[in-house]
């Protein structure tokens, strides 16, 4: 069955540094997008990208956040600068084709900020 | 207030159980998710609702579009049933999520 990857499975970075998390959605899906979730509460809303770029983001996403599809397979979230309160568990997720709307999550990528 | 609203927040009960967790949403939605997130915090979707009811295997989905409600059920419960289930809405793109309902099933 076809999946999102998603790399690394958990990093660790020191404060102030960048960090880029990896997602390679499957193949013929369409809508990307990346949420994540701090230790203990809700799944949030980071950003969605269609048709190479940024269709709606929420309040969380500002400056220091970016995304990108660099090549046509895989779709970046970078950090540029990581604070504490950055760390988290990051999903990735993409619709398919013919967005019929059900979700394909990747397993995550923990982020400890230290 | 929370834009959507899961009860209950813990669910423990035997192996065999009829299993019913709820979702209440404030907001007008085109769909609606139901997700099931692992001991190890990977998220799998079980159903998008928009209308009516889905069912798959051992699990059913409803859906109340008058009373902004929806009902996740498991028959039969197993202990490989236990993990967070979570409701999510979407109005428009971007989901909103609950909190979640941590099920627990005891052999």
């Amino acid at each position: 069955e076809p999946e999102v990857t998603q790399t690394p499975s958990h990093q660790v970075t020191q404060m102030g540094q960048e960090v880029i998390l990896r997602c390679v959605p499957i193949s013929n899906h369409l809508y990307f997008y990346w949420y994540r979730q701090i230790l203990g509460q809700k799944v949030e809303f980071l950003v969605s990208f269609y048709n190479n770029e940024i269709s709606e983001k929420s309040e969380i996403f500002d400056d220091q956040f970016s995304v990108e599809r660099p090549d046509g397979s895989n779709f970046t979230l970078k950090i540029r600068s990581t604070k504490l309160e950055d760390s988290a568990m990051y999903f990735c997720a993409s619709i398919g084709i013919y967005n019929t709307g059900e979700l394909f999550f990747g397993e995550g990528s923990r982020l400890t900020v230290l | 207030k929370n834009e959507v609203e899961q009860s209950p927040q813990n669910l423990t009960a035997q192996e065999g159980e009829f299993i019913t967790i709820n979702c209440s949403y404030s907001v007008g939605i085109s769909a609606l998710h139901w997700l099931q997130q692992h001991p190890g915090g990977g998220i799998v979707s079980l159903f998008m609702l928009s209308s009516g009811k889905k069912k798959h295997g051992r699990l059913i989905a409803t859906i109340n579009i008058q009373e902004k409600h929806s009902s996740l059920h498991i028959t039969a419960s197993h202990p490989r049933d236990s993990a967070v289930y979570i409701c999510a809405v979407a109005p428009r793109e971007k989901l909103t999520f609950g909190t979640g309902t941590r099920l627990t099933i005891i052999p």
